[in-house]
């Protein structure tokens, strides 16, 4: 069963870094993902597909603040340089055919 | 640019019916394949329902048999209807683009949503 795990929360001090995780399901380590970002009361917005060799490609717009990385069944995104407006719900994303799959987000506090 | 304005949401009782709608701009519609995905309050993101350039569809489990998902190629619109609706459909629905023709892909763009609400 395809499935994507996050930690629920994450927090870190304004202009430092953050790094969140997406841990695929066994069997799929080698899926790619997508990263959404939903600032609160907000749509979500797309920030990068990941592949599972780390390249990724990132939706119009997205500061070079945000970068991915990956390793084995493991997705990351990171945060550089903190800003107020970073505070906001991320979620990963991955697809098979006919089935879309959630993370279930993780929550990034600026502190 | 790429626009995504959703439309239709309301409040009803359950067993009733809706139909949600999707205003796509800035893109070639027909190329791609449409998404609607929802979000119950305070709630996650959950993948309702996806429809091909071709028109294949497919659907969650937990909204299959009910819900219908068509497109309207010259009209640049997407469409949800859904029937017998439940309280656990109370959400806020969006609808976004996806990244390639067959469905198989990421939500490149998003719309705002339009909140469903099902209660008596």
């Amino acid at each position: 069963q395809l499935v994507l795990t996050q930690s629920p929360s994450a927090s870190a001090s304004l202009g430092a870094s953050v790094k969140l995780t997406c841990t695929l399901s066994s069997g799929h380590s080698s899926y790619a993902i997508a990263w959404h970002q939903q600032q609160p009361e907000k749509g979500p917005r797309y920030l990068m597909k990941l592949n599972s060799d780390g390249s990724h490609s990132k939706g119009d717009g997205i500061p070079d603040r945000f970068s991915g990385s990956s390793s084995g069944a493991e997705r990351y995104l990171t945060i550089s340089s903190l800003q107020s407006e970073d505070e906001a719900d991320y979620y990963c994303q991955t697809w098979g055919t006919g089935i879309h799959v959630f993370g279930t987000g993780t929550k990034v506090t600026v502190l | 640019d790429v626009q995504l304005l959703e439309s239709g949401g309301g409040l009803l009782q359950p067993g009733g019916s809706l139909r949600l709608s999707c205003a796509a701009s800035g893109f070639t519609f027909s190329n791609y394949a449409m998404t609607w995905v929802r979000q119950a309050p305070g709630k996650g993101l959950e993948w309702v329902s996806d429809i091909g350039g071709g028109g294949d569809t497919y659907y969650a489990d937990s909204v299959k048999g009910r819900f219908t998902i068509s497109r309207d190629n010259s009209k640049n619109t997407l469409y949800l209807q859904m029937l017998s609706l439940r309280a656990e459909d109370t959400a806020v629905y969006y609808c976004a683009k996806e990244s390639y023709f067959d469905g198989s892909g990421y939500f490149d763009y998003w719309g705002q949503g339009t909140l469903v609400t099902v209660s008596s």
